[in-house]
């Protein structure tokens, strides 16, 4: 069966300091990936998804990068923190051949 | 512009209240709609996909359903345990790979 798996579960960052968010998935290949944010009271936002290696777009633009290195890891990257970067981050799958998305854990960012 | 909007925001039942949460979207062609329970602190948790108008899907209390403006989830008397965030979203067949969601409906269920 497929798992998905994100981490860290939680961290607390400083501003301006670099992020990495790291997410995997087995059980599959080839899968769409995406990267959600989401904040109190507001549906799911859309960063980004990717459907390939080294393929990635972007919905929203901001200090945020994404880069998938091997078929099934995606990262979340900054090089600098912002206080507004705060929020629950997930990670969602699809298989190819279906519409249906899958959510990880999720990692709980804290920017002071 | 695509849209989902939930309703109510926030819903409290008394166990065995049954009740319905209601999704309505605007979308320029639906390949999917879908249902998911998220617990707090957890990543969503899919439940349902709806295709077309008409269609019906059902898991324990829960049965989702499809209009070609809006999608139910009935909840057929609720356990305590049935609390959580539920969360619509839907994806157009524009050929594009987003996924519009709403902001869901909080529900709580009183023993």
């Amino acid at each position: 069966s497929q798992t998905i798996h994100q981490w860290p579960a939680t961290l607390v960052q400083p501003v301006g300091s670099p992020l990495s968010l790291e997410c995997t998935v087995e059980g599959t290949s080839n899968p769409n990936l995406y990267w959600y944010r989401q904040a109190a009271g507001r549906g799911l936002q859309l960063l980004f998804y990717s459907v390939g290696i080294g393929q990635i777009s972007s919905e929203v633009p901001q200090n945020l990068s994404a880069s998938r290195p091997q078929d099934r890891q995606f990262i979340l990257s900054s090089k600098k923190l912002l206080l507004s970067d705060s929020g629950f981050y997930l990670c969602a799958w699809r298989d190819r051949g279906r519409y249906e998305q899958y959510f990880g854990p999720g990692t709980r960012l804290t920017v002071t | 512009e695509d849209q989902v909007t939930q309703s109510p925001e926030a819903l409290r039942l008394q166990e065995g209240e049954s009740s319905s949460l209601n999704c309505s979207y605007t979308v320029s062609g639906l390949r999917g709609l879908f249902w998911y329970r998220q617990d707090p602190g957890k990543g969503p948790e899919f439940l349902f996909t709806l295709y077309s108008a008409g269609e019906e899907k059902e898991k324990e209390r829960l049965k989702a359903t499809l209009t070609k403006k809006e999608s139910f989830l009935h909840i057929t008397a609720p356990k305590p345990e049935d609390s959580a965030t539920y969360l619509c979203a839907v994806q157009a067949s524009s050929g594009t790979y987003k996924y519009i969601f709403g902001t869901g409906t909080r529900l709580k269920v009183l023993a």
